[in-house]
């Protein structure tokens, strides 16, 4: 166990529609990073957010927003998805830019 | 071609074996991740390297600045070691690019 939660498991949800991811970071961790796994791509970084501050932005998508709350847990907002949202998506946290701790992941299906 | 690349892709191995993965990138970085992801998906962080070489038990992980090099040797190898590796870089932005990972198959 990483210290690190992802709500929820699993979600199914269709085209057009809008879903929260969250993630509660390790106790002591200002970073949080967000991930999407899918078959196709690998691992591919989304966003970080240190302390409430985003600190970095990678391949994500306008239609997706995250933010990191002041009790620094995370939410990754994907709006109007697509089929090729389907992925697992993960959170990792950090002390700052040391070792990440991942979570379990959201897998997200979309029909 | 990618910014980051790993070989092989695929690895069958006896137990035993001494294992070898590479990790070649084409970026500026301040620091390189090893993980670890297993068939159930979750993933560990086994690495994070800026210089020489770190030693974590049969792991062992190195990097080569100069080159743009990494290495994650695993010394007698185990069924359980059987999972996906993925080196990570960190770029100057702090981006984070992932290889493709490498598949690790150990053979009792």
């Amino acid at each position: 166990d990483s210290g690190v939660t992802q709500t929820p498991k699993h979600l199914i949800t269709a085209t057009g529609q809008r879903v929260t991811l969250r993630c509660s970071p390790r106790s002591g961790d200002l970073s949080v990073y967000w991930y999407q796994q899918s078959l196709d791509q690998g691992l591919q970084f989304l966003i970080q957010y240190y302390n409430g501050e985003e600190r970095a932005k990678g391949n994500i998508l306008e239609r997706f927003s995250a933010q990191q709350f002041p009790d620094l847990h995370s939410e990754l907002n994907l709006s109007s998805l697509e089929l090729g949202d389907s992925a697992l998506y993960f959170c990792a946290s950090s002390v700052a830019q040391s070792t990440q701790y991942f979570g379990p992941g959201t897998r997200l299906l979309v029909l | 071609k990618n910014e980051v690349e790993q070989s092989p892709q695929n690895l069958t191995a006896q137990e035993g074996e001494f294992i070898t993965i590479n990790c070649s990138y084409s970026v500026g970085i301040s620091a390189l991740h090893w993980l670890q992801q297993h068939p159930g998906g979750g993933i560990v962080s086994l690495f994070m390297l800026s210089s020489g070489k770190k030693k974590h038990g049969r792991l062992i992980a190195t990097i080569n600045i100069q080159e743009k090099h990494s290495s994650l040797h695993i010394t007698a190898s185990h069924p359980r070691d059987s999972a996906v590796y993925i080196c990570a870089v960190r770029d100057r932005d702090d981006k984070i690019i992932f290889g493709k990972g490498t598949r690790l198959h150990i053979l009792p």
